[in-house]
């Protein structure tokens, strides 16, 4: 039972473009989602998030947009950046602060 | 550096032999959480703490693996009689309560299982 799905494993973009990376969850019960940025050897970390009572969250280059409906969401990022190559997760929070992680969209910026 | 910590980085055993992690989370956090992931996957929960009470744990935690936060302070994950299947990247985080939707992740513990 995948709750939550990153339906994209991988995505090329050139620097300077946008980047839009898509998420889809099963779950109604997440209050939060948050979208985590991972290099190799290194854990997760926090990128930005949305509370499901909001549509849109910005934060810089990071626009994060919630489709309660559709329970789709959707991290944009521009203009890209060759930093931003890493692996991208989306995650729901359900009770007691757990998250559920999507399998994740691998990012390569060509510079 | 005041991040979250893991020990060993790395650990490769042998199947049947018991391995044991160490998490030390960021002192004022209160939760601690323990993921697994593994190869093509995103992180799987296993297990959180509020202080010292260990307050839910997943199915995916057969009884051959067991966690404790004495103290609340850092953390141990036990895997008993290890199989083939246990070999992943733990990870651990820790937030600083139920409010703080964001947790702080270590760099996890890859676990081989030949």
């Amino acid at each position: 039972d995948q709750q939550v799905k990153q339906n994209s494993p991988s995505l090329s973009v050139q620097e300077g473009r946008i980047s839009i990376l898509n998420c889809d969850y099963t779950n109604s019960m997440f209050d939060y989602f948050l979208w985590y940025k991972k290099y190799p050897a290194e854990g997760p970390t926090f990128l930005i998030s949305i509370s499901s009572i909001k549509d849109k969250n910005e934060d810089g280059r990071f626009t994060v947009f919630l489709n309660k409906s559709a329970k789709h969401l959707s991290l944009h990022i521009v203009p890209s950046q060759p930093g931003d190559s890493a692996v991208y997760f989306c995650a729901g929070r359900s009770a007691g602060n757990k998250l559920t992680f999507g399998g994740g969209t691998r990012v390569l910026v060509k510079p | 550096d005041t991040g979250v910590s893991q020990n060993p980085r790395h650990k490769i055993t042998k199947r049947g032999q018991n391995v044991t992690f160490r998490c030390d989370p960021i002192s004022e956090h209160n939760r601690l959480y323990w993921y697994r992931q593994t190869l093509g996957q995103g992180p799987e929960f296993l297990t959180y703490f509020q202080n010292e009470a260990q307050l839910e744990k997943s199915r995916l935690l057969s009884d051959r693996f067991s966690a404790e936060r004495p103290k609340g302070s850092f953390s141990t994950l036990e895997i008993q009689r290890t199989e083939q299947g246990d070999s992943a990247m733990y990870l651990c985080a820790s937030s600083f309560d139920r409010e703080s939707y964001e947790q702080y992740f270590g760099p996890g513990t890859r676990l081989t299982v030949t």
